[in-house]
């Protein structure tokens, strides 16, 4: 069984732009979540994605946002990028709600902002 | 306020010393605790899950306990393969999402 996937594995962007993540979840799997992950911060929970439907969200700015589509995979975006928002961006799937069922986390897109 | 704290931050061990890794928690409402392994560059791969007091997971050298306050992850007779960043998280109330500890940095060397 596929793990899930998270495209691209690297990114490069200047302060400002915009930016784009992709992940795809374990077959199955309708829940989808997206954490950051920071030395200093550790890892961080950005939001929740359950059938297309934004469940419970993080303490970030309105910069960070995402959508899950109907065969579950989700797509996160970062406009206005800062130097700040360089970090490891990790999504997970799990088949229940992510607060007491396992999630299953992807290898990450580190992304960094110069 | 929720929050996890892992100590000890590392730990060095030789080959085949056995150790504790500690997780303690303040929750409003405990509905799992996680632990996870992670290696460098990569996610965190999912190891256990512990739903009330007392419970206990085993696999291999690794197995997790869980009280009222704090989980343990014990590592029994380790391997240099063992080395890796263990991180605890917890579950609460609100529903879906995980609070995560800082990690542990577990070195094993031969």
């Amino acid at each position: 069984k596929a793990g899930v996937t998270q495209t691209p594995r690297y990114l490069i962007k200047t302060r400002g732009q915009q930016v784009t993540l992709s992940c795809s979840p374990i077959s199955g799997h309708r829940s989808v979540s997206w954490y950051q992950q920071t030395p200093g911060q550790g890892l961080q929970f950005l939001f929740e994605y359950f059938s297309e439907t934004q469940r419970n969200k993080g303490n970030f700015p309105g910069r960070f946002s995402g959508r899950q589509f109907s065969n579950s995979r989700s797509e996160m975006n970062v406009s206005t990028l800062e130097l700040g928002d360089s970090a490891l961006y990790l999504c997970a799937s799990s088949i229940g709600q992510g607060g007491n069922s396992p999630l299953h986390f992807g290898n990450g897109t580190r992304l960094t902002v110069t | 306020e929720d929050q996890v704290t892992q100590s000890p931050e590392a730990l060095r061990l030789q080959e085949g010393e056995s150790s504790s890794l500690n997780c303690s928690y303040t929750v409003s409402g405990l509905r799992g605790l996680f632990w996870y392994r992670q290696d460098p560059g990569k996610g965190p791969e999912f190891l256990f899950t512990l739903y009330s007091a007392g419970e206990e997971k085993e696999k291999e050298r690794l197995k997790a306990t869980l009280t009222k306050k704090e989980s343990f992850l014990h590592i029994t007779a380790p391997k240099p393969e063992d080395s890796a960043t263990y991180l605890c998280a917890v579950g609460d109330n609100q529903g879906g999402k995980l609070i995560f500890g800082q990690g542990t940095e577990l070195s094993v060397k031969p």
